[in-house]
């Protein structure tokens, strides 16, 4: 199972929206709408910001937003701030295994 | 509340094997499945495999197979993994985190074992 394809870093200025991407196959996101979301600080454990395709765990910011068409999720961060940058990864569900993407590098400018 | 303890970091040969342990406490058990990822210096995270609330089954990524096993311990909620035949590749950050049922997504993670493999 190959790793999900992610662009390798995305920025934008504070207040912005930003989207990026996370492609696969007919057998992963293309199959399940089970593809979650995660951020990661430096030294940290991954946090959960989106599940089910579009789902917000409670207590994440109404900001994350995520999508799904064909192949390929999206997460959407609105407004961005400066505590949103992080890495973030997507995941999938393949039928009985995982793949997470190569993972975004996001910066504030 | 919820919390994965994971074991403190290890330095091993190539060659050898090496042991993670997960302590859960803050919720049941043996109600959740115990899923394991790693992560390489400066890399992405990577799944590695799960193991069923009752311990009666796995599933391992095919990177994996054959070289990892994962087992847990009911009665001290703690799961464990095994890697043997370890490779200088293998030095990472892994993980222990925690299946919200019926989602697959991981809703809870460990602090993260760094294993480190040098001759």
């Amino acid at each position: 199972q190959s790793a999900l394809t992610q662009p390798a870093s995305v920025s934008g200025s504070p207040g912005q929206s930003i989207t990026f991407s996370c492609t696969g196959t007919s057998s992963d996101i293309g199959t399940y709408d089970s593809v979650s979301w995660y951020q990661q600080y430096p030294g940290k454990a991954p946090k959960v910001m989106i599940y089910d395709v579009s789902k917000r765990p409670s207590g994440v910011s109404s900001r994350f937003s995520g999508s799904k068409s064909g192949n390929t999720a999206s997460l959407t961060i609105a407004g961005l701030q400066a505590e949103d940058e992080a890495d973030y990864y997507c995941c999938a569900y393949a039928g009985s295994t995982y793949v997470f993407g190569i993972g975004t590098k996001v910066t504030v400018l | 509340q919820v919390e994965l303890v994971q074991s403190g970091a290890e330095v091993k040969k190539p060659g050898a094997s090496v042991k993670v342990s997960c302590k859960a406490s803050g919720f049941t058990f043996s109600s959740y499945y115990i899923h394991w990822v790693r992560q390489a210096p400066g890399q992405g995270l990577e799944w590695m495999g799960a193991i069923r609330p009752s311990g009666d089954g796995t599933t391992y990524a095919q990177n994996f197979q054959g070289r990892v096993i994962m087992t847990r311990d009911t009665s001290t909620s703690t799961a464990y993994m095994d890697v043997s035949s370890l490779r200088s590749d293998d030095t990472a950050v892994y993980f222990c985190t925690r299946e919200f049922p019926g989602t697959g997504y991981f809703d809870s993670w460990g602090q993260g074992t760094l294993i480190t493999v040098s001759s």
